[in-house]
């Protein structure tokens, strides 16, 4: 068990249509990151906080957002759904703010997107 | 931009022999090389992780070596089991965040 929960596991949904995903961090871990994995494919970046702040921003799309509560969760948002965005999508935590440190991953999210 | 390509994409081993996963990355500031392994269903997990001042780093059946001048660096399964199936990525540091590599789906043949 890394530590890190993400809800919900499983999440069937239509085109068109906004999800929100949940996650939350191991304890005192200030950094989140947020990932993205298509069907045998790698580990897309696309966005990282630190402290309730954007830290680093990869290949997300303009129809995705996401924050950091002031209790260090985050919350991925996903509007405007299209097929392609069907996907398993990871949250990870570290304690400082960059990537030289281990992260830890949760168990993911799948996205299946009708 | 900075990339790693990470080889091969799938690896088939006999349990008991041994596994090797290379990958070569571009940005030669780089100081900070981890690999991840990634189980059917789960989220991928740190295995080990190498720092630029070191050539290689061990863990019981697992070893990373780093070539800085080459810029690659690789990873090293000895007398593999079959808990070793499972997708490896190699990543590296640019910038203080990680690049990753398109992984490595590692199959122990019994």
């Amino acid at each position: 068990d890394s530590g890190v929960t993400q809800t919900p596991k499983h999440l069937i949904t239509a085109t068109g249509q906004r999800v929100t995903l949940r996650c939350s961090p191991r304890s005192g871990d200030l950094s989140v990151y947020w990932y993205q994995q298509s069907l045998d494919q790698g580990l897309q970046f696309l966005i990282q906080y630190y402290n309730g702040e954007e830290r680093a921003k990869g290949n997300i799309l303009e129809r995705f957002s996401a924050q950091q509560f002031p209790d260090l969760h985050s919350e991925l948002n996903l509007s405007s759904l299209e097929l392609g965005d069907s996907a398993l999508y990871f949250c990870a935590s570290s304690l400082g703010p960059t990537g030289t440190g281990e992260l830890f991953f949760g168990e993911g999210s799948r996205l299946t997107v009708l | 931009g900075e990339n790693v390509e990470q080889h091969p994409s799938t690896l088939s081993v006999q349990e008991g022999d041994s596994a090797v996963i290379k990958c070569t990355y571009s940005d030669s500031a780089s100081n900070y090389f981890p690999w991840y392994k990634q189980e059917l269903g789960k989220g991928p997990q740190l295995i080990i992780d190498i720092r630029s001042n070191v050539g290689e780093k061990k863990d019981q059946r697992i070893a990373v070596t780093l070539n800085k001048t080459a810029k690659h660096f690789s990873l090293h399964i000895t007398e593999t089991q079959p808990e070793d199936s499972a997708v490896y990525f190699c990543a590296y540091d640019s910038n203080y965040q990680l690049i990753w590599g398109a992984g490595t789906k590692l199959i122990i043949k019994p």
